[in-house]
């Protein structure tokens, strides 16, 4: 299976801060990457999608990178509803397999 | 705008085996894949499996013994039984939209279900 490796894995931020989290998988993966958003007891919401591809009706502040093997999440400042965990999924190869998530903390 | 809703019992007994459904509304059913997805209570997510309209299912390789996923296209709904269940199958468990069938090019997971808890205990 194809593993995804997050970092960090919890953060502290402060709104408006840039926040960056990376996803790294095992395997070239091409750009089947996706980003969630989840809030406790909520089901998981995608942000991007195709790497890089912004989710329609998903503010402009989210964006997506990379391809291959590196793939992050920006977010270029920090509103308050963006305190959550964030899991990237790699579907490029069965079994389509998640990140361990981010948690975005509050400072 | 496509709708998936969830439903099956939530409390049950080690050995037992786990029985949920999942309806879809709004937008094409024969066109995609159909996911299950689980998330244990404070952990992350794991795919289970998915089903098309053809009947043709994929699992996931650690579940792949217990696991059965179904679909009714007369009703638009898709089922999961997972059998002999333990403490560490209680998890949040989701349905969810998966990639395009054939030509249908399409991002999977946009579309889920709410979710159903369901607690394994003796």
């Amino acid at each position: 299976d194809v593993q995804l490796t997050q970092s960090p894995s919890a953060m502290s931020a402060s709104v408006g801060d840039r926040v960056t989290i990376t996803c790294r998988a095992s395997q070239d993966i091409s750009n089947y990457l996706v980003w969630f958003q989840q809030q406790p007891g909520r089901v998981p919401k995608r942000l991007i999608y195709a790497a890089s591809t912004l989710q329609s009706g998903v503010p402009s502040r989210f964006s997506g990178s990379g391809s291959g093997t590196e793939f992050t999440l920006t977010i270029s400042s920090l509103q308050p509803e963006d305190f959550a965990t964030y899991y990237c999924l790699q579907h490029n190869t069965y079994p389509p397999t998640f990140g361990g998530g981010t948690k975005v903390e509050i400072k | 705008q496509v709708q998936l809703q969830q439903w099956g019992a939530g409390l049950l007994k080690p050995s037992e085996t786990l029985s949920l459904s999942c309806g879809v509304s709004g937008g094409s059913f024969s066109d995609y894949y159909w996911s299950w997805i689980r998330q244990p209570p404070g952990k992350g997510l794991e795919w289970i499996g998915e089903i098309n309209h053809f009947g043709s299912t994929y699992y996931n390789a650690s579940l792949k013994s217990r696991v059965t996923i179904s679909i009714d296209t007369s009703k638009n709904h898709i089922s999961l039984r997972l059998s002999s269940v333990t403490a560490a199958d209680t998890a949040v468990y989701f349905c969810a939209r998966g990639h395009g069938v054939g030509a249908v090019i399409s991002s999977p997971f946009e579309y889920w279900g709410q979710g159903t808890l369901v607690t394994v205990s003796s």
